[in-house]
């Protein structure tokens, strides 16, 4: 299975502030996918980051809150914009191949 | 009702121990199914995929029921270390990656 690099794997940022969150994988893979994890809660999908063309967000997720980049078929970012508390949550890539494989996560915590 | 509904926890068992996970989904085109594991403070890492026929792997035994929509998780000889939240995955499309995770399943298991 792939092998995924996340980082940073937490941060402390003030509200108002951008913090851009890095995925890197050890093979090339067609769609990367950015989740969200609240705390006690189950995965929700922010959005499928495809190479080549714009990301494909998830009702409730918007490109201007949630920019992606996907350069190239082994990286890809994910920016929480213009932060609150609300957006103090696990944030994590994945990729899919013969089941998901998930980086180890950013942990973000918004004061 | 939620596309994917698991067992509510948490599950207290001893050592030795067989419990067994149940998993609903209400989606009757899904297309594959998988169970994760994710430890307390990590990401989620696959257990085992769910095949029609069933599937074993050790301890752990995987069963689907399309008719009835779910899908089970057996765990026999249950160990300290499978102590963990199990969360149950269903794949609508499995080509673009549409996938529904349950809010998962704590299991701890005491000596």
């Amino acid at each position: 299975s792939a092998v995924i690099s996340q980082k940073p794997s937490r941060d402390i940022c003030q509200r108002g502030t951008s913090l851009t969150i890095q995925c890197q994988v050890d093979s090339q893979v067609t769609m990367m996918f950015w989740y969200r994890q609240q705390p006690g809660q189950s995965l929700t999908l922010i959005a499928t980051a495809n190479q080549g063309s714009e990301a494909t967000y998830e009702s409730g997720f918007v490109i201007d809150k949630f920019p992606i980049s996907r350069p190239n078929l082994t990286f890809s970012t994910l920016t929480v914009s213009n932060m609150s508390p609300e957006d103090s949550s696990i944030y994590l890539c994945s990729v899919l191949t013969k089941g998901y494989t998930f980086g180890s996560g950013t942990r973000l915590t918004v004061v | 009702r939620k596309e994917v509904e698991q067992d509510p926890g948490p599950f207290n068992v001893p050592e030795g121990a067989t419990v067994a996970f149940n998993c609903t989904y209400s989606n009757s085109a899904s297309q594959s199914f998988f169970w994760y594991r994710q430890d307390c403070r990590k990401e989620p890492k696959l257990l085992m995929s769910v095949y029609s026929s069933g599937n074993e792997d050790g301890r752990f035994t995987a069963q689907l029921n399309r008719a009835s929509q779910y899908i089970s998780l057996l765990i026999r000889d249950s160990k300290l270390s499978d102590s963990a939240t199990y969360l149950c995955v269903v794949n609508i499309n499995t080509n673009a990656g549409k996938s529904t995770f349950g809010d998962g399943t704590t299991l701890t298991v005491k000596p």
